[in-house]
């Protein structure tokens, strides 16, 4: 299966540390990638390839990988990291898979 | 400074037809591959289509194979978005956006991953 599944929704305190997760067999071969959304916008490539941070990213954005499930942690998060984060990654025969997407509140 | 800017929205009915575009500057678009993502209102990303630097190579999500066709015009550094057959379960945000790879080995790219979107044309489809 290409399915990548994300919890709906995540919170955490100002300036502590949250992991968004993405599970999906595509994992286990392929490699995760991330993306913010804040409403109204576009969504912004913030990880790629497991771990890479694209220029301009912030470092308290992270990746990780292991076996079927990436993650995504965001360390010291503040306010401006509330959005909706999704995952995607591809499959054998090409085509692209996202998650369905994290939607993390900033207390 | 890169710039993808959708045009060719609007609301149609069932059935009918649209043609999206997509207007890149800022980058080497003859050298990139392209896609189409979209987003249904308040609901999550998917992926619709890609296609190779050359056009040579398409692929096709599913639930737009057969309906949707995608092309480009390198010498106007365009994307395009042919849909026909619309449904009411298309109605969404279409998102152009480049299509980059990584980590490479014998042929396959092991990293799909999408790094310049542009703002996102959206389209109604009625009953």
């Amino acid at each position: 299966s290409s399915e990548l599944t994300q919890d709906p929704a995540v919170s955490v305190a100002l300036g502590q540390t949250v992991r968004i997760t993405c599970q999906g067999d595509s994992l286990r071969t392929y490699y995760a990638s991330w993306y913010q959304q804040k409403p109204g916008q576009a969504p912004v490539l913030v990880i790629h390839a497991k771990k890479k941070r694209p220029s301009g990213i912030p470092d308290r954005f992270s990746g990780s990988s292991s076996g079927d499930t990436a993650s995504l942690t965001i360390t010291g998060a503040q306010a401006e990291d509330e959005a909706d984060y999704f995952c995607n990654s591809r499959d054998s025969s090409g085509k692209v898979t996202f998650g369905g997407g994290t939607k993390l509140t900033v207390l | 400074q890169v710039q993808l800017v959708e045009s060719g929205g609007g609301l149609v009915k069932s059935g009918g037809s649209l043609r999206l575009s997509c207007a890149a500057s800022g980058l080497t678009f003859s050298d990139d591959y392209m896609s189409w993502i979209r987003q249904a209102p308040g609901k999550g990303l998917e992926w619709v289509s890609h296609i190779g630097s050359s056009g040579t190579y398409t692929n096709y999500a599913d639930y737009v194979k057969g309906r949707f066709t995608i092309s480009r015009d390198n010498a106007k550094n365009s994307l395009y978005l042919q849909m026909n057959s619309l449904r009411v379960e298309d109605t969404a945000v279409y998102y152009c956006a480049r299509r980059s790879m990584s980590d490479c080995s014998d042929g396959t790219c092991y990293s799909y991953y999408f790094d310049y979107w542009g703002q996102g044309a959206l389209v109604t489809v009625s009953s």
